[in-house]
C-alpha cells in the first residue's frame, strides 16, 4: 500500500534556529502534499497543501513566512520552520493522496519543541 | 475551513461494541473517512465511505452515513484492548484538503 515516511519523529531546537522536516512518498508519486499542525488532545489543522514545482498554498492564518514549504519532487516535500519560536512546539504532521478512494496517507509525525 | 463536530470520549469494555459519531457540513463531500491515531503516532485509515452509499461494513468496521442529515457513524463489534486510540473522523473539500473532527477518545477496558 501507500507509504509516506516523515523524518524527523522529534526534534528539540533552541529559539532563533530553523528545523526543516521531510516527508517523503515511498511507492507512489505524490503531486501534491499537505501538512498538518496538532496541539496536544486536539485535532489536526490544515496549514498548507504542497504542490509539486509551484508554490505552496496556505490556509488561512498561517505564516508562509514562517513555515517555509517545497515540494520539488514527486515524492518529497519540506517543512521549514524558521526562527522557531516555543510558540511553534507542536505536532506536525504530513500527508500525501494516493487517490481518493485509497484515503489519505499520513506520515508518522514530528514532535518539534523549541526551547 | 469546514465544521466537523465530534463527541469526545468513550469507555468501552472489552468485547462490547463501540459507537462514534461525527457531523459534517460540505454536503458536496464525496468521500468520508474514519482515522485511528494512538499516542505519539501518525493517522492510519480505518475505512471510508463514498457518499451515494448508505453503509459500508469492513470486518469488525460499520460505518453508517446519513447524508440527508450530514450524520456519519463508526462501530466497532467487539472491540478489544488494540482499539484503545483517538478516532478522527474526515471529509473532503475543495482541492482535496481534509477537515477534520475534535476526534474522539476510545478507552477501552479489560
Amino acid at each position: 500500500g501507500a507509504v509516506v515516511s516523515q523524518h524527523p519523529s522529534w526534534v528539540i531546537c533552541k529559539s532563533g534556529t530553523s528545523v526543516k522536516i521531510e516527508c517523503r512518498s515511498l511507492d507512489f508519486q505524490a503531486t501534491t502534499m499537505f501538512w498538518y499542525r496538532q496541539f496536544p488532545k486536539q485535532s489536526l489543522m490544515l496549514m498548507a497543501t504542497s504542490n509539486e514545482g509551484s508554490k505552496a498554498t496556505y490556509e488561512q492564518g498561517v505564516e508562509k513566512d514562517k513555515f517555509l514549504i517545497n515540494h520539488a519532487s514527486l515524492t518529497l516535500s519540506t517543512l521549514t520552520v524558521t526562527s522557531a519560536h516555543p510558540e511553534d512546539s507542536s505536532f506536525y504532521i504530513c500527508s500525501a493522496s494516493y487517490g481518493p478512494q485509497d484515503g489519505y496517507t499520513f506520515g508518522s509525525g514530528t514532535r518539534l519543541t523549541v526551547v | 475551513g469546514e465544521d466537523v463536530e465530534q463527541s469526545l470520549f468513550l469507555s468501552v469494555r472489552e468485547g462490547d461494541s463501540s459507537v462514534i459519531n461525527c457531523t459534517y457540513t460540505d454536503s458536496s463531500s464525496t468521500y468520508l473517512y474514519w482515522y485511528k491515531q494512538e499516542p505519539g503516532a501518525g493517522l492510519q485509515l480505518l475505512t471510508y465511505i463514498f457518499s451515494n452509499m448508505d453503509m459500508k461494513q469492513d470486518q469488525r468496521l460499520t460505518v453508517l452515513l446519513n447524508k440527508k442529515d450530514k450524520h456519519l457513524s463508526l462501530r466497532i463489534a467487539d472491540t478489544q484492548t488494540g482499539d484503545s486510540a483517538i478516532y478522527f473522523c474526515a471529509e473532503n473539500w475543495g482541492n482535496n484538503r481534509l477537515a477534520f473532527g475534535k476526534g474522539n477518545q476510545v478507552v477501552v477496558i479489560p
